[in-house]
């Protein structure tokens, strides 16, 4: 298993302001993601996060907006940048063991 | 394009009744189906699973149906209590990598 941590866990920022969320893991993993959840809704991926690799972004997302960082095999951040109140939403951090997916509790950003 | 489509996207169950979420999914590669439930402020948590070599699997008052042939899966919850309140998510996995989830169904058990 896997217990994961997120920092900050909710912000209100700026718009034009930029966030970098951290996420912690108890321990060593290959794979993790980043996705967003609007409020009710479902969770659309963002990115995937392999340690040793360049970030693999899902359409619609690009590096300079969402640029993410994997120093090692627990810890990543993602960056929103440049935030408008469209970016407002849960950001969630994950990580798969094969065939078991865990999450992180979330963070909840408002761009005002 | 929506890889698993889910049903209802909300429901209302009296307590010491059966709710019943289903999922479809084209891919024939899946090859693990997991739901997971999710209380507001919290991330989704694994609640049960199913490889597609069985029909059933049930753990407590949860129970997955699973019906290769016609690539759709749903979860029974028996006896739902209002601490089963939350959104529950259906996903497929293609070795155990990479999931797609389906879009949601916010549960709500009444008293």
């Amino acid at each position: 298993s896997a217990v994961i941590s997120q920092k900050p866990s909710r912000d209100i920022c700026q718009r034009g302001t930029s966030l970098t969320i951290q996420c912690q893991v108890d321990s060593q993993v290959t794979m993790m993601f980043w996705y967003r959840q609007q409020p009710g809704q479902s969770l659309t991926l963002i990115a995937t996060a392999n340690q040793g690799s360049e970030a693999t972004y899902e359409s619609g997302f690009v590096i300079d907006k969402f640029p993410i960082s994997r120093p090692n095999l627990t810890f990543s951040t993602l960056t929103v940048s440049n935030m408008s109140p469209e970016d407002s939403s849960i950001y969630l951090c994950s990580v798969v063991i094969p065939y078991e997916q865990y999450f992180g509790p979330g963070t909840r950003l408002t761009v005002t | 394009q929506q890889q698993v489509k889910q049903s209802p996207q909300s429901l209302i169950v009296q307590k010491g009744g059966i709710s019943i979420i289903n999922c479809a999914y084209e891919n024939t590669a899946f090859d693990y189906f997991p739901w997971y439930q999710q209380f507001p402020g919290k991330g989704p948590a694994l609640l049960i699973a199913i490889r597609p070599d069985v029909s059933e699997k049930k753990e407590g008052r949860f129970t997955i149906s699973f019906n290769k042939s016609a690539k759709q899966f749903s979860l029974h919850i028996m006896d739902s209590q209002p601490g089963d309140s939350a959104t529950y998510f259906c996903a497929a996995s293609k070795s155990g990598n990479q999931f797609y989830f389906g879009t949601g169904t916010s549960l709500t058990v009444i008293p």
